[in-house]
């Protein structure tokens, strides 16, 4: 049974640049949420999606926005790329209806920005 | 959602018990505390979850007094790659949007 899987692993990106992240949820999850984790910092919620809608957002500008498909995988797209995107990025899924069970994490994908 | 405070690095060695506690003085009354850990260039992994006072699983045990405003996971005869991050957070498991709350939690170094 695959846990949360994200590609790429690793991107290297300049700024102004856009970049799209993907993730695949844990079998039988429906829920997907983003985390931007900088070096040496614990992860920030960026937003979580379910049913193809964005549900809940973090404090983060528009130039991070996401999208969720049928399939319950998710992207997540950053415009106009800065400095400090650069960090690890975190997805987690879960199942709605089994909503006292923990978030799972993919290994996330590293970002830099030159 | 409740802030936690815990401390910014542990040191210890092989085969001791490692207890790291966390404080969560405003928590509320639906709130669970979860324990996640994490390893360089890894994503966070759940270890425990409880809601009062003591929850144990193959990993871990997590101790939670009667008032709730603080926790302590307990680590039994660690090893080398018990060293990792850890991370303390408080919030209601029961919300369908859950975000997580994460601090900068606690670094464990365990040593030969």
């Amino acid at each position: 049974d695959a846990g949360v899987t994200q590609s790429p692993t690793h991107l290297i990106k300049t700024r102004g640049q856009q970049v799209t992240l993907r993730c695949s949820p844990k079998s039988g999850h429906d829920t997907v949420s983003w985390y931007q984790q900088a070096l040496g910092q614990g992860p920030q919620f960026i937003f979580q999606y379910y049913e193809e809608e964005e549900r809940q957002r973090g404090n983060f500008p528009d130039r991070f926005s996401g999208h969720q498909f049928p399939n319950y995988s998710s992207e997540l797209n950053v415009n106009a790329l800065l400095l400090g995107d650069s960090a690890l990025y975190l997805c987690a899924s879960r199942a709605m209806q089994l909503s006292n069970q923990p978030q799972h994490f993919g290994d996330g994908t590293r970002l830099s920005i030159l | 959602l409740a802030k936690t405070t815990q401390p910014i690095s542990m040191d210890s060695y092989e085969g001791q018990e490692v207890n790291i506690t966390c404080s969560h003085n405003n928590i509320a009354t639906n709130d669970y505390i979860t324990w996640y850990q994490q390893f360089p260039s890894q994503g966070p992994r759940f270890i425990i979850q409880g809601y009062k006072t003591k929850v144990t699983n193959e990993v871990a045990s997590l101790f939670i007094p009667a008032d709730r405003k603080s926790s302590t996971l307990s680590l039994p005869r660690v090893s080398l790659s018990d060293t990792a991050v850890y991370y303390c957070l408080v919030g209601d498991r029961n919300t369908g949007f859950q975000k997580l709350v994460f601090g900068t939690g606690t670094r464990l170094l365990v040593s030969p």
